[in-house]
């Protein structure tokens, strides 16, 4: 079974502070892992689309990359705009379904 | 930029009820997708469809449940009966065929929630 784990579950960070999200994960033939922002009360929000472990993916101050085992999804300088809820899933072969982890929930202070 | 809209967006239902959820998913997108969030708990798959059929389902997605693509544009998640455990937020998805199906993202909309009294 297709499984996801986020870590940490929260994250409180200064303006400023850079830091980095896990997501670990363990798929059958992995079709694509992706990152999807999380606004309260809003649907989650596509990111970000991996293939292939070594890959890189950047959009303004976030970039994500991604191994066989996992992916990071690294914040350099954020900003209190960027405080969201920030969800990894991932795509098995053969299944269409998204699997999805609880999430990191980030918060940046001013 | 293309979204995928839900309707309503707080839908309140005694348990037992019908409820019918609907979605405009992005036009030149052909799979749909519903998922569910209970509250604090992750998203979950609850069904794909494409070309006018259930392309995969999960467990949760049992007999209460059915979906259909009454026209063009609108697809809809019915639950027959609902139940208390139904309360949850309702996403539904789209995505589009380009480079095969399984290396597009999904688009979510930003959900129905449905409240069982």
């Amino acid at each position: 079974e297709d499984q996801v784990t986020q870590s940490p579950e929260a994250l409180r960070l200064q303006e400023g502070e850079s830091s980095s999200l896990n997501c670990s994960y363990t798929v059958s033939g992995l079709r694509g892992l992706f990152w999807y922002r999380q606004d309260p009360g809003k649907g989650p929000e596509f990111l970000f689309t991996l293939y292939s472990a070594g890959e890189e993916k950047e959009k303004e101050r976030l970039k994500a990359t991604l191994t066989k085992k996992e992916s990071f999804l690294h914040i350099t300088a954020p900003k209190p705009e960027d405080s969201a809820t920030y969800l990894c899933a991932v795509r098995g072969g053969g299944s269409e379904k998204l699997v999805f982890g609880k999430g990191t929930k980030l918060t940046v202070n001013p | 930029e293309p979204e995928v809209t839900q309707t309503p967006s707080h839908q309140v239902t005694q348990m037992g009820q019908e409820v019918i959820l609907r979605c405009v998913p992005i036009s030149n997108h052909l799979y749909f997708y519903w998922y569910r969030q209970i509250l604090g708990q992750k998203v979950e798959f609850l069904v794909s469809f494409y070309n006018n059929e259930i392309s995969e389902k999960s467990e949760i997605f049992d007999d209460q449940f059915s979906v259909e693509r009454p026209d063009g544009s609108n697809f809809t998640l019915k639950i027959r009966s609902t139940k208390l455990e139904d309360s949850a937020m309702y996403f539904c998805a789209s995505s589009e065929v380009r480079d095969g199906p399984g290396r597009q993202p999904q688009h979510f909309g930003d959900g129905t929630r449905l409240s069982i009294l």
